[in-house]
């Protein structure tokens, strides 16, 4: 079965620009996490969604950063006025319940210049 | 912010080598600890749940072991192979969400 994929794979982009990245979850999924790997860091958890609601959105890092899951399954994760310390992977993972193993996907890279 | 280690940071092995890695964490409140392994470009692949003190698992040449009373696990790789090249990350469960250590990068030189 498919896996949980994201897009772009890559994104580059200039400071102070709009980007959105995509998260297609394993189907039946109903939980969905964003984190966030910076350089020489690991993953760190951005905002966890139980359905259609974010249950916890308390490491997004601040007012610029927004996601959304609107029919409970494909998330899109929104980062206004890009600036270059966004860049990092953004990894995406679901699990059946919030008790279960998480499944990534590969990542979504960002580049700001 | 719940503190998860990893070391060493990075570690060069030769082929048909065993290594062994820690991952350091909170011993209060545990209810789980993941690990995965990260090779470049592809999604972190879960290789262990972790959960009762002592446990011990298997898959093919790795293993891990746990000790939640003091709060750390091993990750042991037995013979390794270049294929084995990747970051192993371990991930403490905290209620919902996982608090991932910086990881250990593993290059196996043939």
């Amino acid at each position: 079965g498919a896996g949980v994929s994201q897009t772009p794979s890559n994104k580059v982009t200039e400071k102070g620009k709009y980007v959105e990245l995509r998260c297609d979850p394993i189907s039946g999924h109903t939980a969905l996490y964003w984190y966030r790997q910076s350089l020489g860091q690991g993953p760190e958890f951005l905002i966890y969604f139980q359905g259609t609601g974010a249950a916890d959105d308390s490491g997004l890092p601040n007012d610029r950063f927004f996601a959304v899951r609107p029919e409970g399954s494909v998330s899109t994760l929104k980062i206004q006025r890009t600036e270059r310390g966004d860049s990092a992977v953004y990894l995406c993972a679901s699990s059946l319940t919030s008790a279960r193993e998480q499944f990534f996907g590969p990542g979504t890279r960002l580049t700001v210049l | 912010i719940l503190n998860v280690e990893q070391s060493p940071q990075s570690l060069h092995v030769q082929e048909g080598d065993s290594t062994n890695f820690t991952c350091s964490f909170p011993s209060s409140n545990f209810y789980a600890l993941h690990w995965y392994r990260w090779e470049t470009a592809k999604s972190p692949e879960a290789l262990f749940v972790m959960t009762l003190n002592g446990d011990e698992k298997k898959k093919g040449r790795i293993s891990a072991t746990l000790n939640t009373k003091e709060g750390y696990s091993y990750l042991y790789i037995k013979g390794s192979q270049p294929e084995d090249s990747a970051t192993y990350l371990c991930a403490f469960y905290d209620d919902y969400k996982l608090s991932f250590g910086a990881g250990t990068t593993v290059t196996v030189r043939a």
